[in-house]
């Protein structure tokens, strides 16, 4: 079965500072795709960025970036330039490639509380 | 393009009671995932409907059920209520897989508290 592990339950990171948010994961799958996740306090989970699991390019979208280490299995978020509003709950899940009817589900780590300080 | 909605957004029930909550996908979105957040398991995958088709399912009891109607909206139910429902239901939606778009767009969330 797959998993995806996250290491870091909380992190914090100086206003306009970069911060890296680390996410392993297991498969024996070659067709996958991993994800970001970001769910602000009581507010509503969005979709940060995306990686495609055949693609050797690292995903990037604005200030946010990945690592994608396939051989490795790890999938780390960094951000840039950080700023207020990006403390949240991140998540890194992974899904798998989809086939028929079906998309498969996302399966989730734990989640990284990630503080930004003024 | 309007997000996807769940209502209600918030519920208070009795342990033994049953619940339906609701869900409607962005518009064009044909597949309708479930997930149940806790503090203590995370995010967990309950199931997933397809063309009014149950595609997949979590690993969860038979008092958890789906259903999808044809303009894909979805409802989930709840039987004979624990206290351990009590959770966040998360809805997400996504386009069918041959258009080749595997985001999942959540809904902002049931908040169930069984008393």
């Amino acid at each position: 079965a797959q998993t995806v592990t996250q290491s870091q339950p909380e992190m914090s990171v100086q206003e306009a500072e970069t911060v890296t948010l680390s996410c392993t994961y297991d498969t024996s799958e070659s067709d996958y795709y991993l994800f970001w996740y970001k769910q602000p306090p009581s507010r509503q989970m969005i979709l940060v960025i995306r990686q495609e699991a055949y693609k050797q390019q690292n995903a990037t979208e604005n200030r946010f970036s990945v690592n994608f280490q396939k051989a490795a299995k790890s999938f780390s978020l960094k951000i840039s330039d950080s700023q207020l509003g990006d403390a949240a709950m991140y998540f890194c899940a992974y899904r798998r490639g989809g086939y028929g009817g079906s998309q498969g589900n996302l399966i989730f780590g734990k989640g990284t509380k990630l503080s930004v300080k003024p | 393009k309007a997000g996807v909605t769940q209502t209600p957004r918030y519920l208070i029930k009795t342990r033994g009671q049953q619940v339906t909550l609701s869900c409607s996908p962005i518009s064009g979105h044909r597949s309708v995932s479930w997930y149940q957040q806790t503090p203590g398991q995370g995010l967990q995958f309950l199931f997933e409907y397809f063309s009014e088709t149950q595609r997949n399912k979590g690993n969860f009891p038979g008092r958890f059920s789906g259903r999808q109607f044809s303009n894909s909206r979805s409802e989930m139910n709840v039987s004979t209520l624990e206290l351990g429902d009590s959770a966040l239901y998360l809805c997400a939606s996504s386009r069918p897989f041959r258009v080749a778009s595997y985001e999942q767009y959540f809904g902002p969330g049931t908040r169930l508290t069984v008393t």
